[in-house]
This record gives C-alpha cells, sequence and structure tokens, in this order.
C-alpha cells in the first residue's frame, strides 16, 4: 500500500463550489505539506504543519485553508473555487531530520470550469 | 528567501550517454539540504539524489551523482548510461534546515528525453 495517498486523484468542479482534497499517511511522520504544480512553474507551498496544532501558510494560500484532523490526515479546502486554481496537487510528508526529503502523494489533478 | 533557479527547460540525451543538469540556487544559511527529484509521466515526485551542505563529499547513487559547488552555490545532476526510464521532469530542491519545518523550494524543472 502506497505511503502517502490522496483522494480524489482527479476532480472536474465549477467556479463559486467548495471543494476539499484529503491526504492520509501511514509513514508516522509529524511533518505535513500541500503543494500546487502548475505547468512551467514547479512545486509552490500552500501550507504545511508541524502537527495537529502546528499549521502554516506557504507561499501561496490566499483562497486555500487547511485541517489536520490527525497526526496521518491533512486536507486541503478550496473554499470558493476559481479557474486560475487549476492545477496538480501534492500531498507531502517529512520526518524530522528531513535527511529523506519529503514522501509525496500521487497527486490530484483538479479542474475549475 | 531561497530561491531555486534551473536554467535549461529542455534537454535530450541518447541513450547510453551522459548528460547533466544544471541548478543553482540562493540562499544565506549554512544548514540545508538539497535534493533531485524525479517526475515521469506518471506525476509521482521520485526522490533521486540528496546532498547535505556540511558534506565537501558530493553524493552518488548508482548511475546518478551530483557536483555541489557550496561556494558558487551550484548543484548539478549527471545521470550516467541515461535510460529510457529516466525521460522525466527533474526538479532541484532546497531545504533550510534552519527553521525544522522541512519545507522544500523547487526550481522550475528540467525536462529530459532520452532518445533510443
Amino acid at each position: 500500500d502506497a505511503d502517502v495517498t490522496q483522494t480524489p486523484r482527479n476532480r472536474i468542479t465549477k467556479t463559486g463550489k467548495r471543494i476539499m482534497l484529503e491526504c492520509s499517511q501511514t509513514k508516522g511522520h509529524d511533518r505535513m505539506y500541500w503543494y500546487r504544480q502548475d505547468p512551467g512553474l514547479g512545486l509552490q507551498l500552500i501550507y504545511y504543519s508541524f502537527d495537529v496544532k502546528d499549521i502554516n501558510k506557504g507561499e501561496i494560500s490566499d483562497g486555500y485553508s487547511v485541517s489536520r484532523q490527525a497526526q496521518a490526515k491533512f486536507s486541503l479546502s478550496l473554499e470558493s473555487a476559481i479557474p486560475n486554481q487549476t492545477a496538480l496537487y501534492f500531498c507531502a510528508t517529512s520526518d524530522r531530520t528531513g535527511l529523506r526529503g519529503q514522501y509525496f502523494g500521487p497527486g490530484t489533478r483538479l479542474t475549475v470550469t | 528567501a531561497q530561491t531555486v533557479t534551473q536554467s535549461q527547460p529542455e534537454m535530450s540525451v541518447q541513450e547510453a550517454e551522459t548528460v547533466t543538469l544544471s541548478c543553482t540556487y540562493d540562499t544565506s544559511e549554512n544548514n540545508y539540504y538539497l535534493f533531485w527529484y524525479k517526475q515521469p509521466p506518471s506525476r509521482q515526485m521520485i526522490l533521486v539524489i540528496r546532498q547535505e551542505a556540511y558534506k565537501q563529499q558530493n553524493a552518488t547513487e548508482n548511475r546518478f551523482s551530483v557536483n555541489f559547488q557550496k561556494a558558487a552555490k551550484s548543484f548539478s545532476l549527471k545521470i550516467s548510461d541515461s535510460q529510457l526510464g529516466d525521460t522525466a521532469m527533474y526538479f532541484c530542491a532546497f531545504m533550510n534546515r534552519q527553521t525544522g519545518a522541512n519545507n522544500l523550494f523547487f526550481g522550475t524543472g528540467t525536462r529530459l528525453t532520452v532518445i533510443p
């Protein structure tokens, strides 16, 4: 089984709709992250969490919110989706050392029409 | 703030040949790690190799090696004996260890095509 899972894998939604992307991990890591990938821009950090009680904004948090329901679960919400939020979204985890980098989920392709 | 620059949007290499992908970064920190990630068409992000800034020795993982020049803030990836499965996007990434957050800052990527 995959260590980091994301649901859904693909989603098409309409402008103005609320949508939640979910991430679960079995690696036992305390740090979790949400990234967005746009063509030609690499990955950009949206939010990150040290643990359940510690959530921080990343580079591009406007229009997004997150919830860390448990150590293993970290959800990303778009309160009112807009077309320029069409992108590939990745969840990732890291242990405290960071020595092995981050472990990434398979990604969610989100299209906002 | 940290910035990571990959100046080669696309590259190609003949199968079995060697190719080098470039990466430069800008930081005022001393405690950091550098990584190369591979993203094949499946879109999964796969760690290729890492380098700890305090280590002078260049990291090597089988056919993949890096040339880490700390003073020049350069971190290039060399792929030897290129294989068709190496075709992918390659991202250079920087991790600042100072804050403990382990956030990654990515370059914009290099699309590598291995030609049979």
